[in-house]
């Protein structure tokens, strides 16, 4: 089983849709969590942190649920330029300083 | 500020060939890491370091060389390529890898082994 886990998707959906990404992750240990955004053929950027109460930015809201062992990633009134790859990524059970990364979950915004 | 640089750009190698994918960064970051990422395997970490004159090996190793002489430049060195190593390699960087902060990534260096 793979440390993190996604859906690869595609997922297509209309603009002004609400979609939801989910990520697992195999290790209950594992300390922080993040949500990456990457744009074909370019590097990936952050896009939230994700804490455990719980945190929103914008139209983005993130979740953790650590008795599931999953972080979700919901995008509201979706917008053309949501589109991209969404990479969920965690902190490795005893190293702060490895993250992992899920295989990303492709996201189309359709007019 | 340029953040994160990364050359070359693309890069293509026959076996057995040496190279070194050159990664800079200008924000006085302590940790720097390099990442290959290929279709269906999402990012996978190579090598890391926390501060000059400190590096571990991440996740796939083997194959690759890394050193961190200064706090700017974290170079990877692959010292006999394999198509393999094929990839999109990235080299990212931040304060320090708590929640907090940020890791930024570079452009990206894509290689192809033939």
């Amino acid at each position: 089983r793979k440390e993190v886990e996604q859906d690869p998707g595609p997922f297509n959906v209309p603009e002004g849709a609400t979609v939801a990404f989910n990520c697992t992750y195999s290790n209950s240990a594992s300390q922080s969590f993040f949500w990456y955004r990457q744009d074909c053929r370019k590097e990936p950027k952050l896009l939230m942190s994700v804490y455990s109460s719980g945190n929103e930015d914008g139209r983005f809201t993130a979740q953790l649920n650590r008795a599931s062992q999953y972080i979700s990633l919901l995008i509201r009134d979706s917008k053309l330029s949501d589109s991209a790859t969404y990479l969920c990524a965690v902190t490795r059970s005893g190293s702060a300083r490895q993250l992992t990364f899920g295989s990303g979950t492709q996201l189309t915004v359709l007019p | 500020n340029a953040g994160v640089t990364q050359t070359p750009k693309f890069q293509v190698l026959k076996t057995g060939q040496s190279m070194t994918l050159q990664c800079a960064q200008d924000m006085n970051h302590e940790y720097m890491s390099w990442y290959r990422q290929d279709p269906g395997m999402g990012l996978r970490l190579i090598h890391y370091s926390v501060g000059a004159g400190i590096t571990d090996q991440g996740e796939v190793p083997n194959g690759y060389n890394v050193s961190r002489s200064t706090t700017e430049d974290f170079p990877l060195r692959l010292l006999s390529a394999a198509p393999s190593q094929t990839s999109v390699y990235f080299c990212a960087s931040s304060f320090t890898l708590a929640a907090s902060y940020e890791q930024y990534f570079g452009p990206g260096t894509r290689l192809t082994v033939t």
